[in-house]
């Protein structure tokens, strides 16, 4: 256990629908940081979150979406879901000397 | 954008045998990290370097950071079938906001 705790483990939904991934960040890291990995691409940044506050955006499309709460776990939205984005969605938590994974979610949209 | 290229893109080796995977990029870092990743896992943090030519050790694991700090290597020695994996290097970029960027990674497998 890594500290870093992500559900569900799997998802599969149909395209055009909406989905949340749930992510505790390990006990004392304030940041959150969201991956996509699909087969060809690698591991591509989404965003960060720090303390509840945006303080990074990558590659996130606009029907993407996060946010951080107060208790500083952090869901991630993905809403009009296409079969493309079917991929691996981790986050981590750490800081840039050294991050902390979850175990995933792993989307697939039929 | 910052790109980090690693190659081999795929190693399949001989239990017993050394291997050397190489992590490129034409920005400084301001530091470097090594993961592995199982199928279906997260990644898991090997190591951190952050000084220009370092070099940093983990059993059969050595790792060096370029003088210049634009590039790292790993090497495995006597690799075993444990060792399997993907192996990913991430980079940190100074300057202004510090966001860490991943190279390509290397699908290594060992043979027993």
């Amino acid at each position: 256990d890594s500290g870093v705790t992500q559900t569900p483990k799997h998802l599969i939904t149909a395209t055009g629908q909406r989905v949340t991934l749930r992510c505790s960040p390990r006990s004392g890291d304030l940041s959150v940081y969201w991956y996509q990995q699909s087969l060809d691409q690698g591991l591509q940044f989404l965003i960060q979150y720090y303390n509840g506050e945006e303080r990074a955006k990558g590659n996130i499309l606009e029907r993407f979406s996060a946010q951080q709460f107060p208790d500083l776990h952090s869901e991630l939205n993905l809403s009009s879901l296409e079969l493309g984005d079917s991929a691996l969605y981790f986050c981590a938590s750490g800081t840039v000397n050294g991050y902390t994974f979850g175990s995933g979610t792993r989307l697939t949209v039929v | 954008t910052q790109l980090l290229e690693q190659s081999p893109q795929f190693l399949s080796i001989q239990e017993g045998e050394n291997l050397t995977v190489y992590c490129n990029s034409s920005s400084v870092f301001s530091s470097l990290q090594w993961y592995r990743q199982e199928p279906g896992e997260g990644p898991v943090l090997l190591v951190t370097v952050v000084t220009g030519g370092e070099v940093k050790k983990l059993k059969r694991l050595t790792f060096q950071f370029g003088d210049a700090r634009k590039d790292s290597s790993l090497h495995i020695t006597a690799a075993q079938p444990g060792d399997t994996g993907l192996y990913l290097c991430a980079g940190a970029f100074s300057g202004g906001y510090q966001k860490v960027t991943f190279g390509t990674g290397t699908k290594l497998q060992v043979i027993p």
